[in-house]
């Protein structure tokens, strides 16, 4: 089955630790992204990367960090520096950068 | 102005019903529209492009307008299973903009 797989479904960060998110695409997808979403709000582009070993910074980057190594995958780490982690946060993945994305079932990540 | 806007709703409608949502964009230059509709809790999942032509999916119509850069998407014959957040997305020329959604309930 091809798709987008993000994991773990539910995470829990305690304060000033760095955590991360994992986000795998079996697609042959070049374009990956994760997003951001607040309860009853928009998404908000945190990174976004076009190729392998190449990624650009989104609309809310500071506090979160990222890494292309491979084509299938495309992990988040949100960092100590971000100070109000708690959201759903959407992985995404395309052809080409303005083609159709489509998402991961999602990550909720919750401050203890 | 936002590149990308939306009426928030709710839009309550009964089962059966007609309802049809507008969405603004910026960018004259776009080329690439999509409608996603999203699940309380849920990823955004694609309902359908949306092609110069205007485009049609069972009771789903798409409609682009550039003139006045917006795009619709027309329901009919609502069912409850519509129910949902349904977001309109543009591209900037490098990258998509999701709008903020707009939120449909209907009712028995």
């Amino acid at each position: 089955d091809g798709g987008i797989t993000q994991s773990p479904k539910y995470l829990f960060r305690k304060e000033g630790q760095n955590v991360t998110l994992s986000c795998e695409q079996n697609l042959n997808h070049d374009a990956m992204y994760w997003y951001r979403q607040d309860p009853g709000q928009g998404l908000r582009l945190i990174y976004y990367s076009q190729i392998v070993n190449d990624f650009q910074k989104g609309d809310i980057a500071e506090g979160y960090s990222v890494s292309r190594e491979k084509k299938e995958s495309f992990p988040l780490t949100v960092t100590s520096a971000q100070k109000n982690p708690t959201a759903f946060y959407l992985c995404a993945s395309s052809i080409g950068v303005i083609e159709t994305q489509y998402f991961g079932p999602g990550t909720r990540l919750l401050v203890l | 102005r936002k590149e990308v806007e939306q009426d928030p709703g709710p839009f309550n409608v009964p089962e059966g019903a007609t309802v049809a949502f507008n969405c603004t964009y910026s960018n004259s230059a776009s080329q690439s529209f999509f409608w996603y509709r999203q699940d309380c809790r849920k990823e955004p999942k694609l309902l359908m492009s949306v092609y110069s032509s205007g485009n049609e999916d069972g009771r789903f119509t798409a409609q682009l307008n550039r003139a006045s850069q917006y795009i619709s998407l027309l329901i009919r014959d609502s069912k409850l299973s519509d129910s949902a957040t349904y977001l309109c997305v543009v591209d900037n020329t490098d990258k998509l903009i999701f709008g903020t959604g707009t939120r449909l309930q209907v009712f028995p």
